[in-house]
């Protein structure tokens, strides 16, 4: 599996855009990339997945580089309540397994 | 809204005890999955189920057993509970999708307490 490097913690004022970096130097061909966003005292939510460029949505965008071994989750115009924890994964795409691997997260602190 | 539900939010055991952790879903996904979250340490995959009566091991599945019998649940069982199970349990369920994604649905989580 491959194995995720993020930072612990990030301070941001609000109305900023943040920017959270993942490296996973290890990332096998078939894997793909996804972040959640986790709560106090709820389970983790799904924000983003992609596989290579740049993929946008509502929430979130998320940058990918040409070889894969990092990427960036941006979150644009960040208030309070994005306060939480972000996890980066790569997916184990092996034959019948969807094993995600969570590592330790990067805690997002909103200042107002 | 996929719903995925815990027995319970908060579950105080004994040492030794049997533990049972009920899990259920409402939307028909084949996948389903149990993590422990301990502070630092983030969450690790215990163990996982992709079909009914199938289970995978993950990363720490010393101390623990699972069983899927429906589709819509999956059961983590403590067979002798210890003070190092401890922890914050969440189960989360997924559809294949082909292989191609990764958006798990999570439960609230049952914060246990062995004493």
């Amino acid at each position: 599996l491959a194995k995720t490097t993020q930072p612990i913690s990030m301070d941001s004022y609000e109305g900023q855009e943040v920017n959270i970096t993942c490296s996973h130097n290890n990332i096998a061909t078939n894997d793909y990339i996804t972040w959640y966003q986790q709560f106090p005292s709820q389970g983790p939510r799904f924000i983003i997945q992609g596989y290579k460029t740049k993929v946008t949505n509502e929430v979130a965008s998320l940058f990918i580089p040409a070889d894969r071994k990092s990427s960036t989750l941006s979150l644009p115009r960040v208030s309070l309540s994005d306060t939480a924890v972000y996890y980066c994964l790569v997916g184990d795409s092996g034959a019948g397994s969807y094993q995600l691997t969570f590592g330790k997260g990067t805690k997002l602190s909103v200042i107002p | 809204d996929v719903k995925v539900t815990q027995s319970s939010r908060y579950l105080v055991k004994r040492t030794g005890e049997k533990v049972f952790l009920e899990c259920v879903q409402d939307m028909d996904h084949e996948n389903m999955f149990w993590y422990r979250q301990d502070p630092g340490l983030g969450l690790r995959l215990i163990y996982f189920s992709y079909d009914v009566k199938m289970k995978e091991k993950g990363d720490i599945p010393e101390g623990y057993s699972v069983s899927r019998e429906k589709k819509e649940r999956f059961s983590l069982i403590l067979e002798s509970a210890s003070t190092n199970q401890t922890s914050m349990y969440l189960c989360a369920s997924s559809t294949p999708s082909g292989g191609t994604s990764y958006e798990q649905y999570f439960g609230p989580g049952t914060r246990l307490t062995v004493t």
